[in-house]
């Protein structure tokens, strides 16, 4: 079946930095992948929807100079949470589709900003 | 408002129980509509599309009602590695566009 690699699974940075989170489509080609946030006890948010050779579609709240995101590629979507700060710690996962209706997660990346 | 509403639970229950989770959503042009299991930090799998007739897979059931806006799952005999959180998802659009909106969950624990 489909497969989504996300990567890395866990980052620890420090407040100020940038961080990339990266997310693949293995064995298909995504036209459009999904970012979504998720804090503890929550429902995951979609942040934006990542256009494969076009800007991104931000969801409301979300800003899109602090979220970079790129889609350079059919199988390759980054998100860089620019200068982090520790409110930005939360579970990000990407997802792509695979088909009409079917949507593949990534594993998620845990963020911890200190 | 939210877009998708669940009864966040804990739902504790034993092995062999059977449990009901409801999800009513707020968009009423909503075309797809979906059950996501999430484990314990990891990320949501689908468990089961939900169609208008009503549809069953193994232990689970699920079922719709556009007129309510609302979303069952019945699971039957509950397995321990039945524990997790389940998310009712819905997507609004149509053509294919798999534009999901999650609830935040309901969360069952099977014991012993």
């Amino acid at each position: 079946g489909a497969v989504v690699s996300q990567h890395p699974s866990r980052v620890i940075c420090k407040s100020g930095t940038s961080v990339k989170i990266e997310c693949r489509s293995l064995d298909f080609q995504a036209t459009t992948m999904f970012w979504y946030r998720q804090f503890p006890k929550q429902s995951l948010m979609l942040m934006a929807t990542s256009n494969e050779g076009s800007k991104a579609t931000y969801e409301q709240g979300v800003e899109k100079d602090k979220f970079l995101i790129n889609h350079a590629s059919l199988t390759l979507s980054t998100l860089t949470v620019t200068s982090a700060h520790p409110e930005d710690s939360s579970f990000y996962i990407c997802s792509a589709s695979s088909g009409a209706n079917v949507l593949t997660f990534g594993a998620g990346s845990r963020l911890t900003v200190l | 408002r939210k877009e998708v509403e669940q009864d966040p639970g804990p739902f504790n229950v034993p092995e062999g129980a059977t449990v009901a989770f409801n999800c009513t959503y707020s968009n009423s042009a909503s075309q797809s509509f979906f059950w996501y299991r999430q484990d314990c930090r990891k990320e949501p799998k689908l468990l089961m599309s939900v169609y208008s007739s009503g549809n069953e897979d193994g232990r689970f059931t699920a079922q719709l009602n556009r007129a309510s806006q609302y979303i069952s799952l019945l699971i039957r005999d509950s397995k321990l590695s039945d524990s997790a959180t389940y998310l009712c998802v819905v997507n609004p659009f149509s053509g294919g566009y798999n534009k999901l909106i999650f609830g935040a969950g309901t969360r069952l624990a099977v014991h012993p």
